[in-house]
């Protein structure tokens, strides 16, 4: 089963370039969402959906944006990247999205902005 | 503002002793609470939850004790292995239908000694 998969694995962008990370997951889950994890820091969530077509902001939003036309896929944009930008980021999903679900984790993307 | 906190970044165990994980929370809306283990270079992966109704859940080796009075949980782990050997992340939600909108602390990294 390969659950949650995230490409690319490393990234080094410049600054104001833009760049999508991709999200795929096979399990058939309606809930998916992006954390970002700085060091030294917990996971903070920036964008989250219910469904296809559905998607809305979560505690770090800005400067970022998503779109979720199938339920498998999740891609997170990037505009006009930062040095703020710099960071872990997880792609997440989940069955039904209650607090007693666990989230399957997709094994991150990490990015750099120079 | 953080309403998550793991104050210790770093425990080191022996093994086949107990570790104890600390984990303190400022919100009292948050009505459930999980633990995630993280190994480098991948995502995090569920561990345990707790409900806020109940002070104690066990699983195997692994218990998770709530003080709701304190605001704190703490994580048991018992006998610890070397396996063990991640960083756990503690998190809450405030909303039992939007479990995925997690508040994560900061991570405390734990290190079991052969």
């Amino acid at each position: 089963n390969a659950g949650v998969t995230q490409t690319p694995k490393f990234r080094i962008l410049k600054i104001g370039q833009s760049m999508t990370l991709q999200c795929a997951q096979d399990m058939n889950h309606n809930y998916m969402y992006w954390y970002r994890q700085d060091p030294g820091m917990g996971l903070k969530l920036i964008y989250y959906s219910v469904g296809a077509g559905i998607t809305d902001k979560g505690e770090v939003p800005n400067g970022y944006n998503v779109s979720r036309s199938t339920t498998e896929d999740f891609p997170l944009r990037l505009e006009l990247a930062a040095p703020s930008q710099t960071s872990v980021y997880f792609c997440a999903s989940s069955d039904t999205g209650t607090g007693s679900e666990k989230l399957f984790f997709g094994s991150g993307t990490q990015l750099s902005v120079l | 503002d953080q309403q998550v906190k793991q104050n210790s970044p770093s425990l080191s165990v022996q093994e086949g002793r107990i570790s104890i994980l600390n984990c303190d929370y400022t919100n009292s809306m948050f009505d459930y609470f999980l633990w995630y283990k993280k190994y480098p270079a991948e995502g995090p992966t569920f561990l345990i939850s707790i409900s806020s109704i109940k002070d104690k859940n066990e699983d195997g080796r692994f218990t998770v004790f709530l003080n709701k009075s304190a605001k704190h949980l703490s994580l048991h782990i018992v006998p610890s292995q070397p396996g063990d050997s991640a960083v756990y992340f503690c998190a809450a939600t405030e909303n039992y239908n939007q479990g995925g909108k997690l508040i994560f602390g900061q991570g405390t990294e734990l290190s079991v000694k052969p």
